[in-house]
């Protein structure tokens, strides 16, 4: 069974630089792609971008300028990180198994992150 | 605004069938297959359908999703109080080269 889990830091500061992770246990990274995905009150369900291990990444192009998705093989870990956040990043985030084609089969628990001083 | 549309909210009696609709354009819906979402309160979205109108493992065969033009629906027979929850849709989009999702729909069982 795949099971994702993301870990971070709930509160960031404005202007700062969001950082989250995460773990994959029960399939490996390097297989399928895998996505980072947001959702807020007002805009729902985002997309941020997703990685895959023998294309590399693709972006959102509202979001490409600030983000940056990485896998880490040796650890089996996903990660994430947007730079210059301001109170309109403060979401739910998740990652998720997929991206391609829009299904996602396979979901984290999801971490709020919030954007404030 | 999400690029998918759907209606806010839909709601329904147990044991009724209901249908959700998703309406999109040519480069999503109209040219890539349509997936389904449900989200029961505080946790994460779970696949419901895929390509149109697959189920995975798991998902009853209450649920059924059609795919027609540039719009799409979701049909969930026999409600259950259970079903309630938020529904969404969600394509890949050639033009912005990514998946997009609709807005959701608040379903409610009455």
């Amino acid at each position: 069974q795949v099971q994702l889990q993301e870990s971070g830091p709930e509160l960031v500061k404005p202007s700062e630089t969001l950082s989250l992770t995460c773990t994959v246990s029960g399939g490996s990274i390097t297989s399928y792609y895998w996505s980072w995905v947001r959702q807020t009150p007002g805009k729902g369900l985002e997309w941020i971008g997703y990685f895959y291990h023998s294309e590399g990444t693709k972006y959102n192009s509202s979001l490409k300028s600030r983000v940056t998705i990485s896998g880490d093989t040796s650890k089996n870990q996903l990660s994430l990180k947007l730079a210059s956040v301001t109170a309109a990043d403060t979401a739910v985030y998740y990652c998720a198994r997929g991206g391609r084609w829009g299904n996602f089969d396979y979901w984290g628990q999801g971490t709020l992150v919030t954007v404030s001083s | 605004q999400s690029v998918l549309t759907q209606s806010p909210s839909a709601s329904g009696t147990p044991g009724q069938r209901v249908t959700i609709s998703c309406s999109g354009s040519g480069s999503n819906i109209g040219s890539n297959t349509v997936n389904w979402y449900q989200q029961l309160p505080g946790a994460a979205p779970k696949l419901l359908i895929y390509l149109n109108n697959q189920r995975p493992s798991g998902i009853p065969d209450r649920f059924s999703g059609s795919k027609s033009g540039t719009s799409a629906s979701l049909a969930i027979g026999g409600l259950q109080s259970e079903d309630e929850a938020d529904y969404y849709c969600a394509a890949w989009d050639d033009s912005l080269s990514g998946p997009v999702f609709g807005g959701g729909t608040k379903l409610t069982v009455l």
